[in-house]
């Protein structure tokens, strides 16, 4: 099984509905990320946690939100998700803020 | 805003050739980590070199870094086709990298058979 599971990992909706998707992992890492990929862009950070008390705004967190339901688990919400938040969601989790970072295999979001 | 930017873009080369990327940033660091990403999946961490080291190896890789020119670069020898990936790399501040790593947009390298 995979360290780091994001569910769904293809999702197709439309404006204005809300999406969650979901991160578990199996490292026993507290901190946890969420990036999003768009095509020429790299990766951006939304949000991150440190742990379950402690979330953090990332880069481009407008239209998101995040819940860490448990030390193991981080979701990401699209309260009424909009066609440029189309894009390929990542979660990660690292023991160090200074260290390597473990990625799930994404959800592909299309919003139509 | 991206801290890292990997040139070039894109690098077509035959196998068992060497591929070279690079990447810039622009603020200091604590370390910089290389990543790849076949088509679709996850993305792989490959090697960290942190700020007072100047190069390191793993494998067929190799990984310099240069301070004063705020630059890296990723060196993998003998190509294979299995190679063909997308590779990025990211950088923890020098303030401890808090907020996480920064990722530059990548270099698509392809293996040519």
């Amino acid at each position: 099984d995979a360290d780091v599971t994001q569910t769904p990992r293809n999702r197709i909706t439309k404006t204005g509905k809300r999406i969650m998707l979901e991160c578990s992992q199996t490292k026993g890492h507290d901190r946890m990320y969420w990036y999003r990929q768009d095509p020429g862009l790299g990766l951006r950070l939304i949000y991150y946690s440190f742990d379950v008390k402690d979330i953090n705004k990332g880069e481009i967190s407008d239209g998101y939100s995040v819940s860490r339901q448990a030390q193991a688990k981080f979701s990401l919400s699209l309260e009424s998700a909009i066609p440029n938040q189309t894009a390929l969601y990542f979660c990660a989790t690292s023991a160090l803020t200074t260290g390597e970072l473990f990625f799930g295999e994404g959800s592909r979001l299309t919003v139509l | 805003s991206q801290q890292g930017e990997e040139d070039p873009q894109a690098l077509s080369i035959q196998e068992g050739e060497n591929a070279t990327m690079n990447c810039s940033y622009k603020t200091s660091i604590n370390n910089l980590q290389w990543y790849r990403q076949n088509s679709g999946r996850g993305l792989v961490h490959l090697i960290l070199i942190r700020s007072n080291e100047r190069e390191k190896h793993s494998g067929r890789l190799r990984v310099t870094l240069d301070t004063s020119k705020k630059s890296s670069s990723l060196l993998i020898t003998a190509s294979r086709a299995a190679d063909t990936a997308s590779y990025f790399c990211a950088t923890v501040s020098a303030g401890g990298g808090a907020d996480g790593l920064t990722f530059g947009k990548g270099t698509h390298l392809i293996i040519q058979p």
